[in-house]
This record gives structure tokens, sequence and C-alpha cells, in this order.
């Protein structure tokens, strides 16, 4: 079975600090890991993946995400947050083998606040 | 704004209607995916097609009955629902889904109330 957690239901930052938005995951084989952002009455958004290579992956609008295989972490950074920033953010693992192939597994969501 | 186009935005309907959700995606993706949502939870999936063809079922109610006449068009055809089924329904669709390395496109969603 493949599982994601993402441990804090809120993440409050002030604009202009760094944030992190934690993801900790289960999966067999290699972890093909995904970050997507939930605008208010919006589909979810691709922001960065992680399939393989190096450990810091950049995506779309400043943010990246460090892998950490031991600590089976896909942590999402931002060095300056953002008041638009302001969303709730998924975490996926894709399945890849058996009744989970192609399957997307998500995170129950954090709800990222930025205060000015 | 979204790839995916999704029809209608919001829709109403009583639990003896028959109504259709509609999704479309003009990227050349060959997977197209049915998800429902409620409120600030994850997407939960429900069919998958590949190259045309339903390749997953999750066990989804038979008043749920999906469609995809080609590799652009997905629907998603509502009968005798109840209350506890209003939701947001999410299109998305990926390049294959056998790329395992290529995300989601999520549409934006429609909004069903029933009632």
């Amino acid at each position: 079975a493949q599982s994601v957690a993402q441990p804090e239901d809120q993440v409050n930052v002030a604009e202009g600090n760094p944030l992190t938005v934690k993801c900790t995951y289960s999966v067999s084989g290699n972890p093909y890991l995904f970050w997507y952002v939930q605008y208010p009455n919006r589909g979810l958004q691709f922001l960065l993946k992680y399939i393989t290579g190096d450990n810091l992956v950049k995506g779309s609008y400043g943010f990246e995400a460090e892998f950490n295989k031991s600590q089976t972490s896909f942590h999402l950074k931002k060095p300056s947050a953002l008041v638009s920033d302001s969303a709730l953010y998924f975490c996926a693992v894709r399945g890849v083998y058996n009744t989970n192939a192609g399957k997307s597994t998500f995170g129950d969501g954090t709800t990222l606040t930025v205060k000015p | 704004d979204t790839e995916v186009t999704q029809t209608p935005k919001h829709l109403v309907m009583g639990m003896t209607n028959k109504k259709s959700l509609k999704c479309e995606q003009h990227m050349g993706h060959r997977a197209m995916y049915w998800y429902k949502q409620k409120a600030k939870k994850p997407p939960e999936l429900m069919f998958v097609y590949s190259y045309e063809k339903l390749s997953i079922n999750e066990s989804v109610p038979s008043r749920f009955s999906p469609e995809c006449p080609n590799s652009s068009l997905l629907n998603l055809h509502l009968h005798a629902l109840q209350p506890e089924d209003s939701a947001l329904y999410l299109c998305a669709s990926s390049q294959g889904s056998g790329a395992f390395n290529s995300p989601l496109h999520f549409g934006n969603g429609t909004r069903l109330t029933v009632t």
C-alpha cells in the first residue's frame, strides 16, 4: 500500500519569512512525488515533482522541495512567502506497482496562511 | 487559466434527476480521471480512462456512470444521486496512466449540490 502524511493541518507564516510544508510518504519501489496547490473554488494546480536525480527540486512560483530518501520525506519550501501563497497544499505519491499502478495518493492537505 | 475545461461550473439537481458533467482537454493526454472532493479534503479517485478505455473504477456506485467518447472528452452521467454526493467533481488528465512521472492537470471542477 502507498500513503502520504502531511502532519500539519495548518501552517502560518509572516510575509517575507521562509515557509516549509511537511510531507512524508510510504511506497513500494522508487517514489514519484508531487506537490499541488489549490486556491478557493479552483482545481488543483501542479507545482513540482520528484522523479529521480537531484534531491532539491525547483518548481513554479519560487517553490522548491527537498527529497530525503532516508527520512522518506518530501518537504515543500519557499525562501520568502507571499500573501498570495495562501492556499491549500497537497502532497501526492504516484503508484507504480500492482493495484496502485497509475494511481495518485494524496495527503490530507495543509492550509498555508501567509499574513502581511 | 486551466487547460482542462469542465462544464457546468455549478449544478443543482434533485434526487430523481439525470444530469451529465463534461470535461475536455486538448493537450493530447491519453489518460483522463474523475475525482470527487469534499471541502478541505483531498480528492478521491473515482474513475480512470486510459486510451479511451476504463482502466480503474474505484468501486463507485452505479448512479455514477463515466463515458469517454474520444481522447479529448470525458463525461460523468449522474442519476438518482443522494444528498451525500454533493461535492466538487474534478476532472484531470495526464500524458498516460503508465507515464508515472507525468503530473495531473486538473480542471476547476463542477460544484454539485443534490437536493
